[in-house]
């Protein structure tokens, strides 16, 4: 059980164009999802936190207007990065938490490449 | 967001040794988990920690939640080529409701 399904696994994109990114709680409910980037040899930066119905919450330094989140069900959160810039470019993993505390299982993660 | 001390930050060991691994934080926190991230790939949760002192094993991993529960470490015996990854330790507190991950420990194991 607990398992977090994330789309596209890795994606190319020209600069200036907008990519969205998916993620999914495929066998439980999630009432809080996760959205952090990863750059090469570094540990997981938190972007923002969303819960089902509501605005996320995003941490300091990261861009609303960039890095649209959405989290319209219970089962399914995207992460629309827009206008994107090679300074995007990044590995970006979600995370899932349900009711109670499941250590919030991880998404595969997504490869974004602008060029 | 904030992160956890979390050393070694690497180590390249041989195939058969013993690792051992540790997390310590100016905090306290609710529960401790140990995650492996192979390339690539999003982090696999390997062992979670709910209760000051509690020692858990899964197969050759062995992890212990600090009694002061800013601490905890994580062992792997007998190490096998798969046992390559990234290691990162995390933070749980209910009030956050958020995770606070150290900085990760590279492992390499030479067969």
């Amino acid at each position: 059980g607990a398992v977090v399904s994330q789309h596209p696994s890795r994606v190319i994109c020209k600069s200036g164009t907008s990519v969205k990114i998916e993620c999914r709680s495929l066998d439980f409910q999630a009432t809080t999802m996760f959205w952090y980037r990863q750059f090469p040899k570094q540990s997981l930066m938190l972007m923002a936190t969303s819960n089902e119905g509501s605005k996320a919450t995003y941490e300091q330094g990261v861009e609303k207007d960039k890095f649209l989140i959405n989290h319209a069900s219970l089962t399914l959160s995207t992460l629309t990065v827009t206008s994107a810039h090679p300074e995007d470019s990044s590995f970006y993993i979600c995370s899932a938490a349900g009711q109670g505390f499941y250590g919030y299982t991880f998404g595969s993660g997504t490869r974004l490449t602008v060029v | 967001g904030q992160q956890l001390n979390q050393s070694p930050q690497s180590m390249f060991i041989q195939e058969g040794e013993d690792v051992s691994m540790n997390c310590t934080s100016s905090s306290i926190f609710n529960t401790w988990l140990w995650y492996k991230q192979e390339p690539g790939e999003g982090p696999v949760l390997l062992i979670a920690l709910y209760k000051a002192g509690e020692l858990t094993s899964n197969g050759r991993l062995t992890a212990q939640f600090g009694i002061t529960r800013k601490d905890s470490f994580l062992n792997i015996s007998a190490s096998i080529p798969s046992d390559v990854g990234i290691y990162f330790c995390a933070g749980y507190n209910n009030a956050g409701n958020m995770l606070t991950f150290g900085g990760g420990t590279r492992l390499m194991v030479k067969p």
